[in-house]
């Protein structure tokens, strides 16, 4: 069956730390992979988009891993801050204009 | 400054009653989808549309309708309202000319009672 999953609900990380958020998928062939930021009652905001043939994409403080092999991709927030606490949604752009999400992982960064 | 509105942030029916929740968007996209928000089961996508009058089945459709009479403008109806559809509902576009962000609305807290 297809899946894609995010590692935990919930992550706890230590201020000025590394922050890595992972997404798993399975019997799907995506051709891009998206993160989203979702701040409590709003929206999800996009974030950061790899592409299939890319390793790693870079934004500022985030950095994001796509291996199609291992069918996974990393997320990364370096330098976390308390602002950065959220919850984060890895999305698969499958290749007949869907968009599927993972459920998520609540962040929270502590001072 | 791009915008995807919603008609109502909250929204309180009754069981059997018809609703209608409205999308606009004002960035001229080809693609606008509806998704429902729970608690546990993240964001789902129940129906998308990649042009005007086009529209098609996403992970649950049923319960659902939509109509897209106008590019900017995305309508999700539910025909009879029941007491599991009470979610948090999510309309978002994005350009269809490639591999695209979507731009999400504010959302619209459904209350089915």
């Amino acid at each position: 069956s297809q899946k894609i999953e995010q590692n935990s609900e919930a992550l706890n990380i230590q201020e000025g730390k590394t922050a890595t958020l992972t997404c798993n998928y399975t019997n799907y062939s995506p051709a891009y992979l998206q993160w989203y930021r979702q701040d409590p009652g709003r929206g999800p905001v996009f974030l950061l988009l790899i592409r299939e043939n890319e390793k790693e994409k870079r934004k500022e403080r985030l950095k994001v891993t796509f291996d199609t092999t291992l069918k996974q991709s990393l997320f990364h927030i370096t330098a976390s801050q308390p602002a950065d606490s959220a919850t984060y949604l890895c999305a698969l752009d499958l290749r007949d204009d869907k968009i599927i999400f993972g459920k998520g992982t609540r962040l929270h960064i502590l001072p | 400054d791009v915008k995807v509105t919603q008609s109502s942030r909250y929204l309180v029916k009754r069981t059997g009653e018809k609703v209608f929740l409205e999308c606009v968007q004002d960035m001229d996209h080809e693609n606008m989808f509806w998704y429902r928000q729970d608690p546990g089961l993240g964001l789902r996508l129940i129906y998308f549309s990649y042009d005007v009058k086009m529209k098609e089945k996403g992970d649950i459709p049923e319960g659902y309708s939509v109509s897209r009479e106008k590019k900017e403008r995305f309508s999700l109806i539910l025909e009879s309202a029941s007491t599991n559809q009470t979610s948090m509902y999510l309309c978002a576009s994005r350009s269809g000319s490639s591999y695209n962000e979507q731009f999400f609305g504010p959302g619209t807290r459904l209350t089915v009672l």
